[in-house]
């Protein structure tokens, strides 16, 4: 166990919805990333959120969005949902404030998102 | 960006040794390199990390060769419950930020 909580574990859901996928960050960590993988494509950076704020952003469409709250739990808002939008969803933390060490980070189990 | 270059899978009996190779020839002074493992569907799980030194914790052992071009991770006793995706990975740095950048990582099955 990581420390790291993603709801829901799975999720199915049509053609241009839009979905909310949660993360709970480890105790104390202060960074989030949110990942993507799809059986093509491996894992794929979307973002990354320090103590509120975005912090790094990786390949991530406009449709998708991001936040975190103060109680640094974070967000990942999919909407306009594709077929190929369907994949593993990632969150990690770390615990290291980035330029200060080297951060290890941990990772959830993962959603898995099924567009329909 | 340093990228790095890891064989596509390999196999090992279980109680061997397992030698993971990895290639990072472009690797910058102040990059870590970093190994990271993803059982089957299961979020990535982070294994070990060094920069010049060789380190050793209670899942793994990296070697890193003192050019630093390359490196090898050694699991001393492997079990099946190894059998995994292996990433090799450098820190990659975009604002200040240090991301964990994935490539296709070394697929190791580990049979009876």
């Amino acid at each position: 166990d990581s420390g790291v909580t993603q709801t829901p574990k799975h999720l199915i859901t049509a053609t241009g919805q839009r979905v909310t996928l949660r993360c709970s960050p480890r105790s104390g960590d202060l960074s989030v990333y949110w990942y993507q993988q799809s059986l093509d494509q491996g894992l794929q950076f979307l973002i990354q959120y320090y103590n509120g704020e975005e912090r790094a952003k990786g390949n991530i469409l406009e449709r998708f969005s991001a936040q975190q709250f103060p109680d640094l739990h974070s967000e990942l808002n999919l909407s306009s949902l594709e077929l190929g939008d369907s994949a593993l969803y990632f969150c990690a933390s770390s615990p290291l404030i980035p330029l200060q060490g080297i951060p290890e980070a941990f990772f959830g189990q993962g959603t898995r998102l099924t567009v329909v | 960006d340093a990228k790095t270059t890891q064989p596509t899978s390999m196999d090992c009996a279980e109680g061997r040794a397992a030698n993971l190779p990895c290639n990072h020839s472009t690797i910058s002074g102040n990059e870590y390199v970093y190994w990271y493992r993803q059982i089957h569907s299961q979020g990535p799980q982070y294994i070990i990390h060094g920069l010049k030194n060789n380190e050793t914790n209670e899942m793994a052992s990296l070697i890193i060769t003192e050019d630093r071009k390359s490196s090898t991770l050694i699991l001393p006793h492997a079990t099946l419950r190894d059998t995994a995706v292996y990433y090799c990975i450098v820190r990659v740095a975009s604002g200040g930020s240090y991301i964990p950048t994935f490539g296709r990582g070394t697929s190791l099955i580990v049979h009876p």
